[in-house]
């Protein structure tokens, strides 16, 4: 009954591979982030999609590469892994994209604890 | 450029005291502020706020909003050893839907 669900939740890896993580989400929301949480614990946004569609690219590396097959999955793809890349990645969603109209805010997943080596 | 500051950074106090967490805002164009409780793993949704002066409350937890000083506080009263987490508050960002979160602040409640 996981609304926002991201796999893995641990990755290790080496550095200069490629990974991916997979984000679902089950509540009929329209819209799917992505957020960087670094060491310090601060949130920060990489991505928004809303139905399927890129709304959100912050100045975040080439590297980086969403993908939103349909409006309930929003996949990341890291291409060439960087040590400075190890962080915590959060999944949310929302279920407009302007959430002024009473929305209940975002829903996360519980995150994938990514660490390079 | 726009900013969320929170204060304290991190916080210790006993069961039963009641804590008051800090969140100022600098954005235009302000639509909302939200708070958030994020324990061991993702954050979990506590309140949104759009209007000025009106409490919202759940439980021991209360929050109002002051959109002419620019910020917002967070009340947990009674605080429990499960109110220890990091809380964090976003605003959207000036003339776009993306929120930017401060950096929240550590609460540690000790029995």
């Amino acid at each position: 009954d996981t609304a926002v669900s991201q796999t893995p939740k641990y990755l290790v890896t080496q550095m200069g591979n490629d990974k991916s993580i997979k984000c679902e989400q089950n509540l009929g929301h329209d819209t799917m982030y992505w957020y960087k949480q670094d060491s310090k614990k601060f949130l920060k946004i990489m991505f928004s999609y809303n139905n399927k569609e890129l709304i959100i690219n912050e100045t975040v590396p080439n590297r980086f590469s969403p993908k939103s097959p349909d409006k309930a999955h929003l996949n990341l793809h890291i291409n060439s892994l960087e040590l400075g890349d190890s962080a915590v990645y959060f999944c949310a969603s929302s279920q407009e994209f302007w959430q002024g109209r009473g929305g209940g805010g975002y829903t996360f997943g519980s995150g994938t604890r990514l660490t390079v080596v | 450029e726009d900013k969320v500051v929170q204060s304290p950074l991190s916080l210790v106090v006993h069961e039963g005291d009641t804590v008051t967490l800090n969140c100022s805002y600098e954005v235009t164009n302000f639509r909302s502020l939200l708070w958030y409780k994020q324990e061991k793993k993702a954050p979990t949704f506590l309140f949104m706020l759009t209007s000025s002066g009106i409490e919202k409350k759940s439980g021991r937890l209360s929050s109002i909003l002051d959109k002419k000083e620019l910020f917002s506080i967070l009340n947990i009263t009674a605080t429990q050893t499960g109110d220890s987490a990091i809380y964090l508050c976003a605003v959207p960002t000036s003339g776009t839907y993306k929120y930017i979160f401060g950096t929240g602040t550590r609460l540690k409640v000790l029995a």
